[in-house]
């Protein structure tokens, strides 16, 4: 069945410096790719999102790219800030969305 | 509008009873979707509604779960005989389109069973 894969589990920086999380997905029909954080005992929110039809995106602090070709795609966080720390998903869609196994963040002031 | 709600947002109960949540999607959205996510997991997908109808449910949906949205708005999921297994947190998310728009979640029902 469809799968995403999600590197690393757990990440920790130092306030400042940047963050990198990966995914693969399984799918190669999936042309939607959501990411969300996810606070402690809260749901998750989107933070940005990308489609097939579009390599890289951007906003603010927060980037992601697409390879479809490698069914590759990540987050880049520059700048992290404390309030960053939480728990990260990627997602890989088509009929119905597919998350990641997460990767908690922690940022170090 | 302030999001999509669900109650309650904890549930602890006895192995072998049922409980039901509820779960209010974002006004007008008509797809609404359950979740079940466990500790140090992403949410795996369930079941899921567009307007009234039931379009899909997942093998992990076992046959003492059940779902419904009767008026294409709000919706509940209820678990027969639950069982340790079920201790997870439920989320529901609703979106105004198709499987590539974006999902809203809520907050998440978090269920353990004793």
């Amino acid at each position: 069945g469809e799968n995403v894969e999600q590197h690393p589990s757990t990440l920790s920086v130092q306030e400042g410096d940047s963050a990198v999380i990966k995914c693969t997905y399984s799918d190669s029909a999936s042309n939607y790719f959501p990411w969300y954080k996810q606070e402690l005992g809260k749901g998750p929110q989107l933070i940005i999102d990308i489609r097939s039809n579009v390599g890289e995106k951007k906003d603010q602090r927060i980037a992601v790219t697409l390879n479809k070709t490698a069914k590759h795609f990540s987050l880049h966080i520059t700048e992290t800030q404390p309030e960053d720390s939480a728990v990260y998903f990627c997602a890989a869609s088509y009929d119905k969305v597919i998350f990641g196994p997460g990767t908690s963040l922690s940022v170090i002031p | 509008d302030t999001g999509v709600s669900q109650d309650p947002r904890h549930k602890i109960t006895k192995r072998g009873q049922n409980v039901t949540f509820r779960c209010d999607p974002i006004s007008e959205h008509n797809r609404l979707y359950w979740y079940r996510q466990t500790l140090g997991q992403g949410p795996e997908f369930l079941t899921y509604f567009q307007n009234e109808a039931q379009l899909e449910k997942s093998r992990l949906l076992s046959d003492r779960f059940s779902a419904e949205r009767p008026k294409g708005s709000f919706s509940t999921l209820e678990i027969q005989r639950t069982e340790q297994g079920d201790s997870a947190m439920y989320l529901c998310a609703s979106t105004g389109g198709g499987s590539t728009d974006t999902q809203y979640f809520g907050p998440g029902t978090r269920l353990t069973v004793l």
